[in-house]
């Protein structure tokens, strides 16, 4: 079964500085991967996802995701970060073959900072 | 237009009544879910139906019961509400195919007391 794991539930930086949260997963084959992002007291927000090709994929809001196999990661990064940014983020992964069904990770909190 | 509408956004409601929670999705998808996220934020799926049909259900209680009328609509009903019901409830719905992006709605945050 695949998992997902974020290894930091809350992250703070400054306005400005640069973004990574990080995004392990285990799965046995190469995986479908997704970075949501959900403001308080809404839904979920698809930020970007991976599902072959290119291991480094733009999404909306300037974020970006790079998918390393030899890492099972999928970190999330944003060079620079603006207030609205401040959310939770979830990792999640997709097997393939199956019937769609995304397993989530626990989900970082970030706080921006002025 | 929203992709994914579920109603209502909000509920409060008393242990041991029974409730529903409407969805509708007008992107043409033929799988729909329901998703559960507990009060760490915890996002864990419940049901998934393909084109009516139920294809995934992951170890919910007997007292939710979805019902999809048509590939549009899938509706969670719950009887018998208890305080640990109380989260936010996603509706979502993709394409077919394995792999292709989940769209979710708002969700519906349900409180039990």
């Amino acid at each position: 079964a695949q998992s997902v794991t974020q290894p930091d539930i809350h992250i703070t930086v400054s306005e400005g500085a640069s973004l990574e949260l990080r995004c392990n997963y285990s799965y046995g084959a190469t995986p479908y991967l997704f970075w949501y992002v959900q403001s308080p007291g809404q839904g979920l927000q698809l930020l970007l996802k991976y599902f072959s090709g290119d291991t480094l994929v733009q999404g909306i809001k300037g974020f970006e995701a790079e998918f390393k196999r030899s890492q099972s990661s999928f970190n999330l990064r944003k060079p620079s970060v603006h207030w609205s940014d401040a959310a939770e983020y979830f990792c999640a992964v997709g097997a393939v073959g199956t019937a769609s069904k995304l397993t989530f990770g626990t989900g970082t909190r970030l706080q921006v900072t002025l | 237009d929203t992709a994914v509408s579920q109603t209502p956004k909000y509920l409060v409601t008393q242990m041991g009544n029974d409730k529903s929670i409407k969805c509708e999705q007008n992107l043409g998808h033929d799988t729909m879910y329901w998703y559960k996220q507990d009060s760490k934020k915890f996002l864990k799926i419940m049901f998934s139906y393909n084109n009516k049909e139920l294809i995934i259900n992951e170890t919910v209680p007997n007292r939710f019961s979805p019902k999809s009328p048509d590939k549009a609509h899938l509706n969670l009903h719950i009887n018998s509400l208890e305080l640990g019901d109380s989260a936010v409830y996603f509706c979502a719905s993709s394409p077919r195919e394995a792999g292709n992006t989940i769209y979710f709605g708002e969700g519906s945050w349900l409180t039990v007391v």
